[in-house]
């Protein structure tokens, strides 16, 4: 059974670098056809996706975070992270790393790790 | 970007009763389509891809349908756990969209 699992510091001082990774266990984050993502949920809110990357490289981003954020493989590691730049109260949610095929969607999600950005 | 517009936020309903969730796309999509449920405090879980695949363990009391702009999630029979909130999402193009959910209630 693949599982994922969230894992970084949970507060965050503003103006800083917040930086996640998601550990894969009970598969291969290099296994071909399957797109790697974070997914983002700010208290009370809706659900908000912001990266996602293939198990060969190619990267794809959220325009709305600009240039903020960058998603990265460690395929020795079975891990795949994200960072995000500059952050503001406005980044504080509760961060969810999944799994994606190209045509049946998300199957695996992580627990998710809140993140508070507060100085 | 594609917006995805859930109908209704919320609804009340009691067990047994069969609800129906809308999703509508603010541009075809095809069937690249799926439904999450998310309870309190915990992950949302994938139900439905593909507009009306149901995902492996998922009870046959969820059915999705649709193509192209407008889908629907229908929950037969409901049942006290199916009490939660349920999002849709495209995933035909980047940036990948969730509609805003839709909050089911116990009545």
């Amino acid at each position: 059974q693949l599982q994922l699992q969230e894992s970084g510091p949970g507060l965050v001082k503003p103006s800083e670098t917040l930086s996640l990774t998601c550990t894969v266990s009970g598969g291969s984050i290099s296994s071909i056809g399957y797109f790697w993502g974070w997914i983002r949920q700010p208290p009370g809110k809706g659900l908000e996706w912001l990266a996602s990357i293939y198990y060969s490289g190619s990267t794809y981003y959220n325009p709305s975070l600009k240039s903020r954020v960058t998603i990265s493989l460690d395929t020795s590691k079975d891990q795949f992270s994200l960072k995000l730049t500059s952050v503001t109260a406005a980044d504080t949610a509760v961060y969810y790393c999944a799994r994606r095929i190209h045509a049946s969607g998300i199957d695996y999600w992580g627990q998710g790790t809140l993140v508070t950005v507060s100085s | 970007d594609i917006q995805m517009t859930q109908s209704p936020s919320s609804l009340s309903a009691s067990v047994g009763d069969r609800v129906t969730i809308t999703c509508r796309a603010s541009q075809g999509i095809s069937n690249y389509l799926a439904w999450f449920q998310q309870k309190p405090g915990k992950a949302p879980k994938s139900l439905i891809h593909a507009a009306s695949s149901l995902q492996s363990g998922v009870p046959s009391r969820f059915s999705g349908s649709g193509s192209g702009t407008d889908f629907t999630l229908s929950i037969s029979n409901l049942q006290p756990e199916d009490f939660a909130t349920y999002y849709c999402q495209q995933y035909s193009s980047y940036p990948l969209t969730f509609g805003g959910g839709t909050k089911v209630e116990i009545k």
